[in-house]
């Protein structure tokens, strides 16, 4: 079946650092979306890409979807404490969204 | 406020007991979903609905049912709980048109002893 694989699973970094999660999938996705999950919380929406290739900014995080349409990528630039969570993607179709197995972001001051 | 709540947030319980997870949206959804979430494996689906009374098994149903029979309530059901279904369980709801939002519920800790 459809699998999503992300890595790394654990990252720590310095506050200020750059972090990227990657994001791959065994068959070819029709859209790729993004959650956040803060420690003791619950997944949040952060973003969809559906166009092969495309590029998509919210402030400091760069969201890129492949070309192929089977990976994809979340880049923080400089990192801050707020950033500490994690990070799933998720693709599929309309019914069955498959989740990523998730980046946990560990962000020291 | 668009909302999925979900009921109880943690409970204990022990093998074998039967017990029910309620999930509730308020946005007049489609599409509600059940995950369980465990280390290392991120968020696994356990049913989903796509309206009243269309169900269908996500990636790991066995040992739970569901139900749809109202637009808004999507109960998780344990007939007979085992301590491998212990875990963090999360209710969601979206529309089901494109470029829609998935919304997720608080979650609800699940402990079986």
């Amino acid at each position: 079946g459809q699998q999503v694989m992300q890595i790394p699973q654990y990252q720590h970094v310095q506050e200020g650092e750059d972090f990227t999660t990657y994001c791959n999938s065994s068959t070819t996705l029709s859209n790729i979306q993004w959650y956040k999950q803060r420690p003791g919380g619950h997944p949040v929406f952060l973003i969809q890409l559906v166009k092969s290739g495309e590029v998509k900014k919210q402030k400091r995080l760069t969201f890129q979807f492949g070309e192929a349409k089977k990976n994809s990528s979340l880049h923080i630039t400089a990192t801050q404490t707020t950033d500490v969570g994690t990070y799933f993607c998720a693709g599929g179709n309309t019914d069955k969204l498959i989740f990523g197995t998730g980046t946990r972001l560990q962000v020291f001051p | 406020e668009a909302q999925v709540t979900q009921n109880p947030r943690y409970l204990i319980t022990v093998t074998g007991k039967k017990l029910t997870v309620t999930c509730s949206q308020n946005m007049n959804h489609e599409y509600m979903s059940w995950y369980r979430q465990d280390p290392g494996l991120g968020l696994r689906q356990i049913y989903y609905s796509m309206n009243v009374e269309v169900t269908d098994k996500g990636d790991v149903p066995e040992g739970y049912k569901v139900s749809r029979k109202e637009k808004r309530n999507f109960p998780l059901i344990l007939e007979s709980p085992s301590p491998n279904q212990t875990s963090l369980y999360f209710c969601a709801s979206w529309t089901g048109r494109p470029g829609n939002t998935i919304y997720f519920g608080e979650g609800s800790w699940l402990t079986v002893v």
